[in-house]
């Protein structure tokens, strides 16, 4: 079956800290995969998708198909980063499958 | 990019009664969505608004109870028929220029069925 795991509702770090926002994938082809974020009181919108492989905002994320991962980081967090991300996989007939999001909380 | 314009964007109902959420798009797209995003919950699709034919519906849901229309590429609705408190929910418009693009979401509409 198809499906996104975000393991973490979540997750709280201090500015400054590392951030790492866990995604797994199940997919039986070949996944295109996606971060959005909804910032307080803004739409949804995309951050970043594996076939870019650019950084945004500062945050990268890398496909591990061995470990059928697409985990979400930022070396140092911001204030600013605070919000809800879904990590999200199209499937063949191109429709996202979404995982549950982790709310991210950045403290001062 | 995309701009969409997704009203009302919130309404309080009576139960028993309908509301329809309009979508606008300010260029054409190829693929518009619905989604459904329940309290504390991820987003769930309801249907693939198709242009000019019957909408795609997923499993669990049906024309009778959320009718789609889409007259053409840069417009939809959707009518939450035959509302209960278990409607309550906030709904999301979402478009893609052309498949396998970026998605675009409108601002969603916060329903609350009293």
């Amino acid at each position: 079956a198809q499906r996104v795991t975000q393991p973490e509702k979540l997750l709280s770090v201090f500015k400054g800290a590392p951030v790492e926002l866990k995604c797994n994938y199940s997919y039986s082809g070949s996944p295109e995969l996606f971060w959005y974020v909804q910032y307080s009181r803004q739409r949804l919108q995309l951050l970043l998708r594996h076939i870019s492989r650019e950084s945004i905002k500062g945050f990268t994320a890398d496909l591990n198909k061995g470990e059928t991962s697409f985990h979400l980081k930022k070396p140092f967090a911001q204030e600013e980063d605070s919000a809800m991300y879904y990590c999200a996989l199209k499937d063949s007939n191109y429709q996202l499958i979404w995982g549950a999001g982790t709310k991210l909380i950045i403290k001062p | 990019s995309a701009v969409i314009s997704q009203k009302p964007s919130r309404d309080i109902c009576q139960r028993g009664t309908s509301l329809t959420i309009q979508c606008q798009v300010d260029s054409q797209v190829t693929m518009m969505f619905w989604y459904r995003q329940q309290p504390g919950q991820s987003l769930t699709l309801i249907a693939t608004a198709n242009q000019g034919s019957e909408a795609t519906y997923e499993s669990g849901f049906v024309i009778d109870k959320f009718p789609i229309s889409r007259p053409n590429l840069t417009f939809s609705t959707l009518t939450v028929s035959n509302m209960s408190p278990e409607d309550s929910s906030i709904y999301l418009c979402s478009v893609e220029a052309a498949m396998n693009t970026e998605a675009f979401f409108g601002q969603g509409t916060r329903l609350t069925v009293v």
